[in-house]
């Protein structure tokens, strides 16, 4: 059973729009989250994080909601730019596991100009 | 500073050979991760050391998958008689264990193709 989903595998944005990727969990026992960003024969990039005590973290054009009554979370990128165009990865973690991540599939993201 | 590396990044192997793939994780970090990317899929967890300790291991899919980290810095994962469902992009992770941050690095992989 997959206990993180990105449910669309791929999105299509204009250059200066907002895009929003979109991530669901199923364990409650996750308290920290993370997006990480893929580029082709690269490893996967840390972008941003969230603790299960926020709702919401900023770091310049990247935002992450955290619903957890939905457990539900989300990537904004406000403005998408050409250069964002990659595979965008959620993460979940638990506390006592020794920290492992579970990932959903990926949305591949692309930022037309 | 240098980050993950990973070598080699790309082997090819016949059905039934043995694999070793080398992590070289970034100096100073305590916790360094293996996992497991098939194509079109996120990275699978497969099995976690701190330091030379291998704490968890519960992700490796088979008793043909060995990971050893002996002086608690390099890992080698090493898979025995490989298969083609052995066929995946392998990742690495390092993290230093920050109280409160809780974000891997990761390598650029070491893609494994089993004919």
């Amino acid at each position: 059973d997959q206990q993180v989903k990105q449910n669309s595998p791929s999105l299509s944005v204009q250059e200066g729009r907002i895009s929003i990727l979109n991530c669901d969990y199923t364990n409650s026992m996750f308290d920290y989250f993370l997006w990480y960003k893929k580029y082709p024969a690269e490893g996967p990039t840390f972008l941003i994080s969230i603790s299960s005590i926020k709702d919401k973290n900023e770091d310049g054009r990247f935002t992450v909601f955290l619903n957890k009554s939905a457990k539900h979370l989300s990537l904004h990128i406000v403005p998408s730019q050409p250069g964002d165009s990659a595979v965008y990865f959620c993460a979940a973690s638990q506390k006592d596991t020794g920290n492992m991540l579970t990932f959903g599939g990926g949305t591949r993201l692309m930022v037309k100009p | 500073g240098a980050g993950v590396s990973q070598s080699p990044r790309y082997k090819v192997a016949k059905r039934g050979q043995d694999v070793a793939l080398r992590c070289d994780p970034i100096s100073g970090h305590v916790s360094l991760f293996w996992y497991q990317q098939a194509l079109g899929q996120g990275p699978e967890f497969l099995t976690y050391f701190q330091n030379e300790a291998q704490l968890d291991k519960s992700g490796l899919p088979s008793d043909r998958f060995f990971a050893e980290r002996p002086e608690g810095s390099v890992s080698t994962l090493k898979i025995q008689r490989t298969q083609q469902e052995d066929s995946a992009v392998y990742l690495c992770a390092s993290s230093p264990m920050l109280k409160g941050l809780r974000q891997q690095y990761f390598g650029p992989g070491t893609r494994l193709t089993v004919t």
